[in-house]
């Protein structure tokens, strides 16, 4: 079946190194999300990238989507301690109704100060 | 302050109990979602339901049943049948056709022992 996977599921950081995840889909996406979830906090959208190769950018964030629409990273600069939580990449699920998603496992980032 | 509320954030239960986990949302948001979270997994989809009066089971529904009788409201029993049901479960709504991004409410942890 669709499987949205994304590496590392670990990452620790020093506070101004950079840090990036990876998320890499079975299928080709129409679109793909970003959602950061703080610790004890609940998923909050932070970006949709809808063109290959499309890049966006949010401040010290980086969002990339492939060409082939099958892969996405996220890259921080200069990570701050308020960058902590876990990000998840997810994709439209094509075996359910318009509008599911299908999110990857995530990756905690921690960082230290 | 239009949201998703979810009560209450911490739930206690004695296994072999039903427990009803209330989610309401004033975002006039057509589409919402159950999401089960288990630690170092990534969001699995219980239910979802995509109007009033309709809803349809997601990857993981087993033990778990939903009602959708007005467009604010969303609420999941989680059932005796539910083999394993502690973990934090999160609602979710989405806006509608076009618009593929869901916000998240709070969450509630529930702890069955």
């Amino acid at each position: 079946g669709q499987q949205v996977m994304q590496i590392p599921q670990y990452q620790h950081v020093q506070e101004g190194e950079d840090f990036t995840t990876y998320c890499n889909s079975s299928t080709t996406l129409s679109n793909i999300q970003w959602y950061k979830q703080r610790p004890g906090g609940h998923p909050v959208f932070l970006i949709q990238l809808v063109k290959s190769g499309e890049v966006k950018k949010q401040k010290r964030l980086t969002f990339q989507f492939g060409e082939a629409k099958k892969n996405s990273s996220l890259h921080i600069t200069a990570t701050q301690t308020t960058d902590v939580g876990t990000y998840f990449c997810a994709g439209p699920n094509y075996g359910g109704s318009q509008g599911n998603l299908i999110f990857g496992k995530g990756t905690k980032l921690s960082v230290k100060p | 302050d239009g949201g998703i509320t979810q009560s209450p954030k911490y739930l206690f239960r004695k296994e072999g109990q039903n427990v009803t986990l209330s989610c309401e949302q004033n975002l006039n948001h057509d589409a919402m979602y159950w999401y089960r979270q288990d630690p170092g997994q990534g969001l699995r989809l219980i239910y979802y339901s995509q109007i009033v009066n309709d809803f349809q089971k997601g990857d993981i529904a087993e033990g778990y049943s939903v009602s959708r009788e007005k467009k604010e409201s969303f609420p999941l029993t989680v059932t005796s049948a539910q083999k394993n049901p502690t973990a934090f479960y999160l609602c979710a709504s989405r806006p509608g056709t076009g618009m593929d991004e869901q916000y998240f409410g709070p969450g509630t942890r529930l702890t069955v022992t």
